[in-house]
């Protein structure tokens, strides 16, 4: 069965400071991984995605996430965090069949100060 | 804008009472999911659908179903309403569901029982 687990579920960093969210999985084929992000009151926006292409996956908004099978890891990075960064970020996964689900995380809750 | 929609955005209902919940994919889309999300249970994926046939089946209880027509728009059935199933409900679309695709997510319905 697959899984995905968050390491930290609030996050707080300083503007300008280096964001960081954990994320590893856990499945019994080749994964492919998701992260989307949330904000207050609104659904989710895929940042970006790995699909066995490269391992490191750029995104939108100045994030990107390295695919490491040997750690089982997709941690997603920004160098800089800006205030419009602060929002919830989910973690995903899927077996890349034809049931297309997601299995999500519980999410990391990003806060940035100023 | 994703371009999936969902109404209504907002239900309140008492407890053993039956609503529906709608949602127009993205336009050229084939594949619907439903997702629940709440702050206990986080984000569970419930139902497939792709071009009118179900695909895959998550945590969906037996007091709920769901459907898609022929002109790809999908409701969400939930009946015999309990308390604990106030939460908020999200639409993704699909072009054909494979897990490798992106999902596109609605703005989602926010389901309070009381």
């Amino acid at each position: 069965a697959q899984s995905v687990t968050q390491l930290g579920s609030h996050v707080s960093v300083s503007e300008g400071a280096l964001v960081l969210l954990r994320c590893n999985y856990s499945s019994s084929v080749p994964p492919y991984l998701f992260w989307y992000v949330q904000y207050p009151n609104q659904g989710l926006q895929l940042l970006l995605k790995y699909t066995s292409a490269a391992t490191l996956v750029k995104g939108i908004n100045g994030f990107e996430a390295e695919f490491k099978k040997s750690e089982t890891s997709f941690h997603l990075t920004k160098p800089s965090a800006h205030m419009s960064d602060a929002a919830e970020y989910f973690c995903a996964v899927s077996h890349g069949g034809s049931q297309g689900n997601l299995i999500f995380g519980k999410g990391t809750k990003l806060s940035v100060k100023p | 804008d994703s371009g999936v929609t969902q109404t209504p955005k907002h239900l309140i209902t008492a407890t053993g009472q039956r609503v529906t919940l709608r949602c127009s994919p993205r336009s050229g889309d084939l594949s619907v999911y439903w997702y629940q999300q709440s702050l206990d249970q986080g984000l569970q994926f419930l139902i497939q659908y792709y071009n009118g046939e179900e695909r895959a089946k998550g945590n969906i209880l037996e007091r709920f179903s769901a459907q898609q027509f022929p002109d790809l728009h999908s409701e969400l059935n939930l009946s015999s309403l309990e308390l604990g199933d106030s939460a908020l409900y999200f639409c993704a679309s699909s072009v054909v569901g494979t897990g490798v695709e992106t999902q596109y997510f609605g703005p989602g319905t926010r389901l309070l029982v009381l």
